[in-house]
């Protein structure tokens, strides 16, 4: 499984653009990225899953570049209840049975 | 269609009690994973079970720590004989397919060993 590396923490304002990189320096020719988002006293949920270019959901925007050893998760002006922590995954998501490796994450603080 | 659920949401145990931690998968599907999660830390896979079967127990402490996912009902895991260093949140998650990325996650169960 390939590691990822994530800043550890991340301070942005109401209504500002917040983005997170990620470092997935051996990810594998099968591998998918994947973010997870986890409130306080919450089980992580699903935000976004890319393989390459770009992915856009109501959520968010999850940018990869063409070598894919990294990815940017961009949530669009954001509000105070998007703080939380954001994760990076990146496994292969035919493996059976997958099971999901959870980096430490980025705290994201949204400030009013 | 309801999500994943976890009970108890919360629960104390004295040392060497045992702790019965469920989850119910969301409707329809028959994988089921069991991370735990340390204060400060992300989530440590523990276990991954099909309806009546042990696939990866990989993660799980060899003693002291079973799960089961019996044909008829929750998924339990179970710690028998706690000691402190259990103390955190157990989550569960489900998914539709084997391998599927798209894993849902129950609120979790916190365990208090006092």
């Amino acid at each position: 499984l390939a590691k990822t590396t994530q800043p550890i923490s991340m301070d942005s304002y109401e209504g500002q653009e917040v983005n997170i990189t990620c470092s997935h320096n051996n990810i594998a020719t099968n591998d998918y990225i994947t973010w997870y988002q986890q409130f306080p006293s919450q089980g992580p949920r699903f935000i976004i899953q890319g393989y390459k270019t770009k992915v856009t959901n109501e959520v968010a925007s999850l940018f990869i570049p063409a070598d894919r050893k990294s990815s940017t998760l961009s949530l669009p002006r954001v509000s105070l209840s998007d703080t939380a922590v954001y994760y990076c995954l990146v496994g292969d998501g035919d493996a059976a049975g997958n099971k999901l490796t959870f980096g430490g994450g980025t705290r994201v603080l949204v400030k009013p | 269609n309801a999500g994943v659920m976890q009970n108890p949401r919360h629960l104390v145990r004295r040392r060497g009690q045992e702790a019965r931690l469920r989850c119910s998968p969301m409707k329809g599907h028959s994988h089921v994973y069991w991370y735990r999660q340390l204060p400060e830390e992300g989530l440590k896979f523990m276990v991954y079970l099909q309806k009546e079967n042990i696939i990866d127990e990989s993660g799980m402490p060899k003693e002291r720590f079973s799960a089961e996912f019996p044909k008829e009902g929750p998924s339990i895991l179970r710690i028998q004989q706690v000691v402190r260093g259990d103390s955190a949140a157990y989550f569960c998650a489900s998914s539709y397919i084997a391998g599927e990325e798209t894993q849902y996650f129950g609120p979790g169960t916190r365990l208090l060993v006092l």
